[in-house]
């Protein structure tokens, strides 16, 4: 079993629809990142979040600590969304990186 | 602010063939993380520095896997000699340690080992 799971593997919508991506995780951590990978490959940081809700233009990302879960939420969901969504448990005492297998997020227009 | 910036974008060559693999952090930054992406495996932790120094090479794939970081503003991975399995994306990330501050990655090496 992995440390980090993510749920859906592939998620296919239309554009406008709300999205959801979970990841809930086996191991300790300091804070749990989300990622979003392009097609073309470049990595780049969503959020980063230890406790409670952040959010950014239309995404969201929530976090519950004592159940070790986080969700990522694309709200009017739009083609240039389209991408691998990666989340990664982050422990501050050993500075690693646990990532997740990935959610292949795909916006129909 | 340049970002992470990863030298070759991609990379080409034979098996048996020595690869190097260049990474310069952001300018502040004291933590260095080579990653590396494989469709089986996902993103990997091969080796993290910090302050220049070695901290945690544990996911160093074997002896012809090799990591330097001769100055804050500099590394290398080595690959020698390399073998086909070796093929992926390798990743050069960046961050602050002192407090939680996200990685910022760079774009990437695609490596191709024929």
């Amino acid at each position: 079993k992995n440390e980090v799971e993510q749920s859906p593997q592939n998620l296919t919508a239309q554009e406008g629809e709300f999205i959801t991506i979970n990841c809930s995780y086996s191991v300790g951590i300091s804070a749990l990142h989300w990622l979003q990978q392009h097609p073309g490959g470049g990595i780049v940081s969503l959020f980063m979040l230890s406790s409670g809700k952040k959010k950014h233009g239309r995404l969201i990302a929530t976090i519950n600590i004592q159940e070790k879960h986080s969700s990522l939420h694309i709200t009017a969901s739009h083609p240039r969304d389209s991408a691998v969504y990666i989340c990664a448990a982050f422990n501050f005492g050993n500075e690693k990186l646990t990532f997740g297998t990935g959610t292949r997020l795909t916006i129909i227009p | 602010d340049a970002g992470v910036i990863q030298s070759p974008r991609h990379e080409v060559t034979e098996m048996g063939q020595e690869v190097t693999l260049r990474c310069k952090p952001i300018s502040g930054h004291n933590s260095l993380f080579w990653y590396r992406q494989t469709m089986m495996r996902g993103l990997e932790l091969l080796i993290y520095f910090n302050n220049n120094v070695p901290i945690d090479d544990s996911g160093m794939p074997e002896d012809r896997f090799s990591a330097k970081m001769p100055n804050a503003s500099f590394s290398t991975l080595k690959i020698q000699p390399s073998e086909p399995r070796d093929s992926a994306v390798y990743f050069c990330a960046s961050t602050w340690t002192g407090g939680n501050q996200p990685q910022h990655f760079g774009d990437g090496t695609r490596l191709s080992i024929l």
